[in-house]
């Protein structure tokens, strides 16, 4: 059945490494989306891409990079120069063409040590 | 610059009664709105949405509203259930920009 897939669901890195969350789809949606939430805030938007091989920033992308080499498929990246970057990430996608609902991954809380 | 505000952290209700969750925006180029609702430590699932053209959507307990000239909607659950003990988050589409932008959010505690 078809869905959006967020792997891992708990992930923990040293401070100054790289690392990578994976998002996938099979909705076949255009647009895909990247948040962060912190301890009682709300979703803010990190990177969304309404096209493959096209991608924005948006409201707080310092420190983190992303790619859309397949529709399906929309990896963040939280390299060492995100200052704060334990968080609960959420990645969502849509149909673009249509006024439709956003679908939502189970998220990945990062923790960094 | 907060574009969707929910300025009530959180709100009580009793079971039965009436919940009202309300959202401000601010960007005039918003022209699709979503609620959302959100367990911990799990993705938002999808409620009730609304357009800009219109003013009134329902969909059984759930019910939202939309005064553009004050960038203001909101959501109405009656009766409230424990079941919707939550937070819920408001979220505006900007269609030129494909962006979708949240709210804060508001936890809502149905109280038996």
């Amino acid at each position: 059945d078809g869905g959006i897939t967020q792997s891992p669901k708990y992930l923990f890195r040293k401070e100054g490494q790289n690392v990578t969350l994976s998002c996938e789809q099979n909705l076949n949606h255009d647009a895909m989306y990247w948040y962060r939430q912190d301890p009682g805030q709300g979703l803010r938007l990190i990177y969304y891409s309404q096209i493959v091989n096209d991608f924005q920033k948006g409201d707080i992308a310092e420190g983190y990079s992303v790619s859309r080499e397949k529709k399906e498929s929309f990896p963040l990246t939280v390299t060492s120069a995100q200052k704060n970057p334990t968080a609960f990430y959420l990645c969502a996608s849509r149909d673009r063409g249509r006024n439709t609902e956003a679908f939502f991954g189970q998220g990945t809380r990062l923790t960094v040590v | 610059d907060q574009q969707v505000k929910q300025n009530s952290p959180s709100l009580s209700v009793q079971e039965g009664r009436i919940s009202i969750l309300n959202c401000d925006y601010t960007n005039s180029m918003f022209d699709y709105f979503l609620w959302y609702k959100k367990y911990p430590a799990e993705g938002p699932t999808f409620l009730i949405s609304i357009s800009s053209i219109k003013d009134k959507n329902e969909d059984g307990r759930f019910t939202v509203f939309l005064n553009k000239s004050a960038k203001h909607l909101s959501l109405h659950i009656v009766p409230s259930q424990p079941g919707d003990s939550a937070v819920y988050f408001c979220a505006a589409f900007e269609r030129g920009a494909q962006k979708l932008v949240f709210g804060q959010g508001t936890r809502l505690t149905i109280n038996p």
